[in-house]
C-alpha cells in the first residue's frame, strides 16, 4: 500500500470552475502536509501548505482531517494557468512522502 | 539567491555503466533528498541527509545506489552497473529545517537520466 494516495485523475474542468483534490495517507505520525503543484518536465513547486485548523490563498483552499487521515484541495474560480499536477505530500520528522499526483485541466 | 543546483541536466549512458548525479543545495540548507520520477507517478523517496549523515536511506531500491553528502553540503548520487529501470528524472531537493519540523522542500530542475 502507498503512504500517500491520490485519484491521479485527469481532471478537464472548464474555466471558472471548482474543483477538488483528495488524499489519504497512511502514516498516523506525520506532522506536516503540503500541496505541491508540478508542471510538465518541470520540478515540483510548493503551493502551500496544510494546517488542522484548515487554511486559504486566495482561490485555494486546503483542509486537513487527522482522525480520516485525509487532505484536500479546493480551487475556485479555475484559471488555465492552474492546469498542472498537484501533489499531495505527508511529513513525519522530515520524512517527506509524495503522492503519485492528480493532474488537472482547465480548458476554455 | 541561487537555487538548488543539479548536474548534468541530461545523462545517457549505456547499461552496466558508472554514473554519478550532483546536487549543489541552498546555501545554509541543512536537510537535502533525493527521489526519482518517473513518466505519470509523483516523486519516489530514496534517500534523506540531514547534514553530513544520511537520516533515512529506506527509499534506495538496491546496493547499486549510494549516496554521500561529506561536507554537509554538495551531495552526489551513485548508480552503480546502470539498469533501463534506472531511467527517470532524479530529483533533489533541500530544506531548512525548522524545530517543528514544517520546512517544505526547494526542488532542482533534476537530471534526466537514460539507460539504453
Amino acid at each position: 500500500r502507498k503512504e500517500v494516495e491520490q485519484d491521479p485523475g485527469p481532471f478537464n474542468v472548464p474555466e471558472g470552475a471548482t474543483v477538488a483534490f483528495n488524499c489519504t495517507y497512511s502514516n498516523s505520525a506525520s506532522q506536516s502536509f503540503f500541496w505541491y503543484r508540478q508542471d510538465c518536465r518541470k520540478e515540483p513547486k510548493l503551493l502551500m501548505s496544510v494546517y488542522s485548523s484548515g487554511n486559504e490563498d486566495g482561490r485555494f483552499t486546503a483542509q486537513l482531517n487527522r482522525a480520516s487521515q485525509y487532505i484536500s484541495l479546493l480551487i475556485r474560480d479555475s484559471k488555465l494557468s492552474d492546469s498542472a499536477t498537484y501533489l499531495c505530500v505527508a511529513n513525519e520528522d522530515n520524512d517527506m512522502r509524495f503522492g503519485a499526483g492528480t493532474r488537472l485541466t482547465v480548458k476554455p | 539567491g541561487a537555487g538548488v543546483s543539479q548536474t548534468p541536466s541530461n545523462k545517457v549512458t549505456e547499461k552496466g555503466k558508472y554514473v554519478e548525479l550532483r546536487c549543489d543545495p541552498i546555501s545554509g540548507h541543512t536537510a537535502l533528498y533525493w527521489y526519482r520520477q518517473s513518466l505519470g507517478q509523483g516523486p519516489e523517496f530514496l534517500i534523506y541527509f540531514q547534514g553530513t549523515g544520511a537520516a533515512d536511506d529506506s527509499g534506495l531500491p538496491n546496493d547499486r545506489f549510494f549516496a554521500v553528502r561529506p561536507e554537509g553540503s554538495v551531495s552526489t548520487l551513485k548508480i552503480q552497473r546502470t539498469e533501463r529501470g534506472d531511467s527517470a528524472v532524479y530529483l533533489c531537493a533541500s530544506s531548512l529545517v525548522s524545530t517543528v519540523n514544517n520546512s517544505p522542500l526547494h526542488f532542482g530542475n533534476g537530471t534526466r537520466l537514460t539507460v539504453t
